[in-house]
């Protein structure tokens, strides 16, 4: 069964709302979970690594104030997109490690966001 | 960011044929990870390698670890027609790091 539990799968707003994303593992802590997006027909791209009780390590060109991250407990990270416009519009994948640094990460469904 | 190449990039096959793809890094690797992607739904794992050498199986699906740990090979026996998908793989190189490094994709379509 899922491992991984990411909400909401699908979501559409107007330009200039923030829309936020949860990331939740579910049988296990994760003391750090991803945060990818995808666009269509291509790879996943990893946006930012989330550190519980701390801050989230952003890869280059990701922006922090744009891309709010927090990962406030040990079984849930948020990814917040602050005042989204069209180009924000893409599939979000969080991910989330059970244990040891080389062990495989466990994938949520994904989210679909798409500003209108 | 970086990328993994993996080939090929897409293929067609009939049904009952098997598959193989590849995956290539220009560093070395102490992980290699097998994913697969349905259409809207995020990557899930087919297999996890950790060993240069290794050859590991999962039903119709057998990967292995390259040699030199800068490659990895997946196969799928026999296909069928919910092989349809795109294949990531995923290596992990940096001690002291939870992060992976993810594979440009090779997308199966089978023919019925």
């Amino acid at each position: 069964g899922a491992v991984v539990s990411q909400h909401p799968s699908w979501v559409i707003c107007k330009s200039g709302t923030s829309v936020k994303i949860e990331c939740r593992s579910l049988d296990f802590q994760a003391t750090t979970m991803f945060w990818y997006r995808q666009f269509p027909k291509q790879s996943l791209m990893l946006m930012a690594t989330s550190n519980e009780g701390s801050k989230a390590t952003y890869e280059q060109g990701v922006e922090k104030d744009k891309f709010l991250i927090n990962h406030a407990s040990l079984t849930l990270s948020t990814l917040t997109v602050t005042s989204a416009h069209p180009e924000d519009s893409s599939f979000y994948i969080c991910s989330a490690n059970r244990g040891r640094v080389n062990q495989p990460q466990h994938f949520g469904d994904g989210t679909r966001l798409s500003i209108l | 960011g970086q990328q993994l190449n993996q080939s090929p990039q897409s293929m067609f096959i009939q049904e009952g044929e098997d598959v193989s793809m590849n995956c290539t890094s220009s560093s070395i690797f102490n992980t290699w990870l097998w994913y697969k992607q349905d259409p809207g739904e995020g990557p899930v794992l087919l297999i996890a390698l950790y060993k240069a050498g290794e050859l590991t199986s999962n039903g119709r699906l057998t990967a292995q670890f390259g040699i030199t740990r800068k490659d990895s090979f997946l196969n799928i026996s026999a296909s069928i027609p919910s092989d349809v998908g795109i294949y990531f793989c995923a290596g992990h190189a940096t001690s002291g790091t939870y992060k992976y490094i993810f594979g440009t994709g090779t997308r199966l379509k089978v023919l019925a």
